[in-house]
């Protein structure tokens, strides 16, 4: 069974970083695309960044351009997400999801909740 | 960017009776590789989302077949056959043709 979990999440002020990780189990992880997609509380889904299979390859949405970076470690099976000068903005749950290309998502985890407040 | 625009926003249905969710696309969604990039989602109450329909039409494995996808040009169509209590909850078009990946904003079906 297929597994994504994510960890990192938490209480962070303004201007601060933290690093989001997302274990996969269940799943040749090297073989798979993946994706961060957030949910602000109470809004709708947004993309945040892809990073291809070999880790060669990484898209960003412009808002996170610069501040966010996208990372995989495929000899330990996880994805992470480093986000750094957070803002407010920033607050919602991000979620890892895996894909069979970069253009597709098809398995996303539970989400770990990131809240950026002073 | 290409812009999903979903309607109707909030869906009130009777259980048993069809529903239909459009979702209409900013510019085409034809990838230079022949296919469509078109997915949907269901969002349940508390839960993480979870794709039903991938490439416009094809069902996910488990997703019952009485949810099937359709497009006409740049517009795009969920429907139900017949509504179940365990289809509540929230559906995002997406489409990942073009980047940057972009949502719908979802439509909400209520009981």
């Amino acid at each position: 069974e297929v597994q994504l979990l994510e960890s990192g999440g938490g209480l962070v002020q303004p201007g601060g970083s933290l690093r989001l990780s997302c274990a996969a189990s269940g799943l040749t992880f090297s073989t798979y695309a993946m994706t961060w997609v957030r949910q602000a509380p109470g809004k709708g889904l947004q993309w945040v960044s892809s990073i291809s299979d070999s880790g060669a390859n990484t898209y960003y949405a412009d808002s996170v351009k610069g501040r966010l970076t996208i990372s995989r470690d495929n000899s330990k099976d996880t994805l992470y997400l480093q986000m750094n000068t957070l803002r407010a903005e920033d607050t919602a749950v991000y979620y890892c999801a895996k894909g069979g290309q970069l253009r597709e998502i098809d398995y996303w985890g539970q989400g770990t909740l990131v809240t950026v407040s002073s | 960017d290409v812009v999903m625009t979903q309607s109707p926003l909030s869906l009130p249905v009777t259980l048993g009776q069809p529903a239909s969710i459009s979702c209409r696309s900013s510019q085409s969604l034809v990838h230079s590789d022949g296919n469509t990039y078109l997915n949907w989602f269901h969002q349940r109450p508390g839960q993480s989302p979870r794709r039903l329909i991938y490439k416009v039409s094809n069902r996910d494995s488990g997703v019952p077949d009485r949810f099937s996808g359709s497009e006409s040009g740049t517009d795009f169509t969920l429907k139900i056959s017949r509504v179940e209590a365990e289809d509540v909850g929230v559906y995002y078009c997406m489409q990942g043709t073009h980047w940057p990946l972009t949502f719908g904003q979802g439509t909400r079906l209520e009981i």
